[in-house]
Formats: structure tokens, sequence, C-alpha cells
């Protein structure tokens, strides 16, 4: 199957820093990538979809100027978490599908990714 | 608009039991139904998908039919083990007109005692 993969793993930073993620599609082209923010022992609530050469879909009250995404090649999605905050601190998790699926969308999952903001 | 409904957690059962975890959805067109699997600390892994209205998907011993009838798609496995134990969930998709993106159930955990 298709593999996504998410990196880093896991990243601590300071409260007011900001914090990259990248999540890569290492076998097949994705033009369109999805991000997840999943809190403890909850379902994953999309923050953004990811649509190569043009500007995220972001959903409603995600902030947009806060969870910068940009999606600059068909295998490379990247979300900036900017001037951080500890009520930032969540599992990140971003999401690849194939092209042309139609109704068939199948979603390749990367790792995810666990913030900590102290 | 479309949702996925899942029975609550967590559920525990003993190694050997049968499981069953309910879904349910609604969803305005025909959409394809998947069960994913959360292991600790990780991203989801596909568990098994179903297309259209009477498939069964099955994996690893986990079964669910897509019933339009019922808008269900329930999990079953006959017989878990230890290793089973996760949080699973169900989802259905948007087609990719209309953003090709996953809806979620809250999730279902799973621990299996030996």
């Amino acid at each position: 199957g298709a593999v996504v993969s998410q990196h880093p793993s896991r990243v601590i930073c300071k409260s007011g820093t900001s914090v990259k993620i990248e999540c890569r599609s290492l076998d097949f082209q994705a033009t369109t990538m999805f991000w997840y923010r999943q809190f403890p022992k909850q379902s994953l609530m999309l923050m953004a979809t990811s649509n190569e050469g043009s500007k995220a879909t972001y959903e409603q009250g995600v902030e947009k100027d806060k969870f910068l995404i940009n999606h600059a090649s068909l295998t490379l999605s990247t979300l900036t978490v900017t001037s951080a905050h500890p009520e930032d601190s969540s599992f990140y998790i971003c999401s690849a599908s194939l092209p042309g699926q139609g109704w068939n969308t199948e979603a390749f999952f990367g790792q995810g990714t666990r913030l900590t903001v102290v | 608009g479309d949702s996925v409904t899942q029975m609550e957690g967590p559920v525990t059962l003993s190694e050997e039991a049968f499981l069953t975890i309910n879904c349910t959805y609604t969803a305005t067109g025909y959409p394809s139904l998947f069960w994913y699997v959360q292991y600790p600390g990780e991203g989801l892994q596909l568990l098994l998908k179903a297309t259209k209205a009477d498939d069964k998907g099955s994996n690893k011993g986990f079964e669910a039919t897509y019933r339009k009838e019922t808008t269900s798609f329930h999990l079953e496995k006959g017989s878990v083990q230890v290793s089973d134990s996760a949080v699973y969930f169900c989802a259905l998709s948007v087609p990719a007109n209309q953003g090709g993106k996953l809806i979620f159930g809250q999730g279902t955990e799973l621990s299996v005692k030996p």
C-alpha cells in the first residue's frame, strides 16, 4: 500500500516558538493531503485540506494564521504551528489520498506528531 | 451533513471472545465506508473497507458488511486477541469533487485481557 511519512514523531517546544511538521507521500503523488488534530481519547478533528499548488482549505474554527499549511510539491505538505502555546499541545496527524478516486477515497495516514508546548 | 456514530467505549473483552463494534452513518450520497485502527502513540491504519452496498470488507479476521438499508457498517471478529487492543474508528468518505475527506466516528477503545 501507499506510504505516508510524518516527521517529527515527537517534539517539545517552548511557548512562543514555531514548530514545523512535515508530511511526505513516499511512493505516490498526493494532490491532496489532510491535517488532523486529535485530543486524548477523542476522534480526529479535520483542521484543513492541503492542495498542491494552491491555498489550503481550513475547517471552521481553525485559525489559518496560526496553523500555516504549505503544499509545495506533490509529495510534501507542511504544517507550521506559529507562536505555539500550551493549548496547542496535541497529536497531529496527516493523511494523503490517492488522486482521482471519486467516492472510493482511501486515505493513508502518517505516524502522527506528538507536540508538547511548555 | 454526513456523519458517523460509533458505540461508546471502552470495550473490555477476554481473549477469544466475540467482538462487535457498532457503526451507523448518515450520508446524502453513496460513500465508501472504512474501519481504521490506531495503536497507542501511532497514526491510523486501514483495517478494511467497503465501497458499495452489501460489500463485505475483511482483514486479519475482522469483517464488516455495508448495509444500506440500516445505514450500518458494524465491525466483527470471532475471536479477539490481546494484540487487537487498540482504538477503532469507523469512517465514511466524501467524494473527491467535494473535498475527498474522511468523516470519522468518535472511536471505540478495545481492551482485550488474557
